[in-house]
């Protein structure tokens, strides 16, 4: 059973357009929620997190927004670029697990020049 | 500092041959993880170890052993490789501090195929 739910699988955007990429979970124990990012031979990079009592936090273009009550999270990633095509996977986990995470599927990110 | 270092970056195994993926990292992190990535499956956890001589399963252990007896080094064996092991091997590791979660830090991986 998939402890998080990633979607889209893929996504092509304009340069300059703003890809969002979803997650949604079930287990309300969770309380740790980061996205890496993945480049083709590369293992994944952290590239930013959130804990649940906050609904939005930044990061240069990027920002997650996060929503308690339906049990989902986004990346946005404002004013996209080329440079930021790549895979980008959610996480979660929660505290008491060996710091264990459960993975989203990924989702294939292509910014057009 | 290196972070986490995998080795070997490739390798070829026949059906039934064993080998064993290298693990290292140096950053005092007490908890190290493997992984395997296959397409559109995200990554599924082999085993972890939260300090030298604690391991535990995680999702898909089977076909899989592995041991940690300094915080440095986790390798993970492959006793006999079947092809549905073609997959591409993650190491990871992170720091308890007993504050909440913390980011788990990626190696480049194996890249392993069985034939």
């Amino acid at each position: 059973q998939q402890q998080v739910k990633q979607s889209p699988q893929s996504l092509i955007v304009q340069k300059g357009g703003i890809p969002i990429i979803n997650c949604a979970y079930e287990n309300t124990a969770f309380d740790y929620f980061p996205w890496y990012q993945q480049f083709p031979g590369k293992g994944p990079a952290l590239l930013i997190a959130i804990r649940p009592d906050v609904s939005e936090k930044k990061e240069g273009r990027f920002t997650i927004s996060f929503n308690k009550s339906a049990k989902q999270f986004s990346l946005h990633i404002m004013d996209s670029q080329p440079g930021d095509s790549a895979t980008y996977f959610c996480a979660a986990s929660w505290t008491n697990t060996g710091n264990q995470f459960y993975f989203g599927t990924g989702t294939s990110l292509t910014v057009i020049p | 500092n290196a972070g986490v270092t995998q080795t070997p970056k490739f390798r070829i195994l026949k059906i039934g041959q064993s080998m064993t993926l290298q693990c290292t990292q140096d950053m005092n992190h007490n908890y190290m993880y493997w992984y395997r990535q296959d397409p559109g499956m995200g990554l599924k956890l082999i085993y972890y170890s939260v300090g030298a001589g604690i391991t535990d399963k995680g999702e898909v252990p089977n076909g899989y052993n592995v041991s940690r007896s300094t915080t440095e080094d986790f390798p993970l064996r492959l006793e006999l490789a079947a092809p549905s092991q073609t997959s591409v091997y993650f190491c990871a590791s992170s720091l308890w501090s007993g504050l909440g979660n913390q980011p788990q830090h990626f190696g480049d991986g194996t890249r392993l195929s069985i034939l």
